[in-house]
């Protein structure tokens, strides 16, 4: 069955500082990764997704098929990126396969 | 910009009642889903919808679980007889298509809690 870890529950970075939010994945087949965030108070939405390969906020993620990872980056953090960060898998299932999530970290950027 | 709805923001019931929680979709969206969050654990998905039926479901939707899209425009969840361990979040999303991977939309949850 296929799965998603993200392996911190909460990362603290400083504003201006580089952040990376960690995501590994098993599936057998070839996935495909999102990144949706939740800002405080307000409803899940997509971020990013590797097969756009686009970058949105100044984020970006690599689809690494060997180490079976996805981080998220980001070279200079901003306050307004505090917010819970979710990776999510969807597999090729046949059907209208539901995302597969990991259990999220929790992004805090101080001034 | 359309936005997936949900109805009420929280619901409190008594365990072996029976709740409906009501979402309202894009409008021309193809595919809807169901997903929970349990307080401290990851959004699982429950069930997706197209076409006029389930097309997948995950271990959780059993039984006591069921979907309905009455009209064109509500997709419900039904849960028969609540149990405390459906207390939870509950998201409903919604896909434009053409294709199930496509990307999903959420809306801003229910949150069942069940005394």
């Amino acid at each position: 069955a296929q799965r998603v870890t993200q392996p911190e529950k909460l990362l603290s970075v400083f504003k201006g500082a580089p952040v990376e939010l960690k995501c590994n994945y098993s599936y057998s087949g070839s996935p495909e990764l999102f990144w949706y965030v939740q800002y405080s108070r307000q409803r899940l939405q997509l971020l990013l997704r590797h097969i756009s390969r686009e970058s949105i906020k100044g984020f970006t993620a690599d689809l690494n098929k060997g180490e079976t990872s996805f981080h998220l980056k980001k070279p200079f953090a901003q306050e307004e990126d505090s917010a819970m960060y979710y990776c999510a898998l969807l597999y090729s299932g046949g059907g209208a396969d539901g995302l597969t999530f990991g259990k999220g970290t929790h992004l805090i950027i101080q001034p | 910009e359309p936005e997936v709805t949900q109805t009420p923001s929280h619901q409190v019931t008594q365990m072996g009642q029976e709740v409906i929680l009501r979402c309202v979709p894009i409008s021309n969206h193809l595919y809807f889903y169901w997903y929970r969050q349990i307080l401290g654990q990851k959004v699982e998905f429950l069930v997706s919808f197209y076409n006029n039926e389930i097309s997948e479901k995950s271990e959780i939707f059993d039984d006591q679980f069921s979907v309905e899209r009455p009209d064109g425009s509500n997709f419900t969840l039904k849960i028969r007889s609540t149990k405390l361990e459906d207390s939870a979040m509950y998201f409903c999303a919604s896909n434009p298509g053409p294709t199930s991977t496509d990307t999903q939309y959420f809306g801003p949850g229910t949150r069942l809690t069940v005394l």
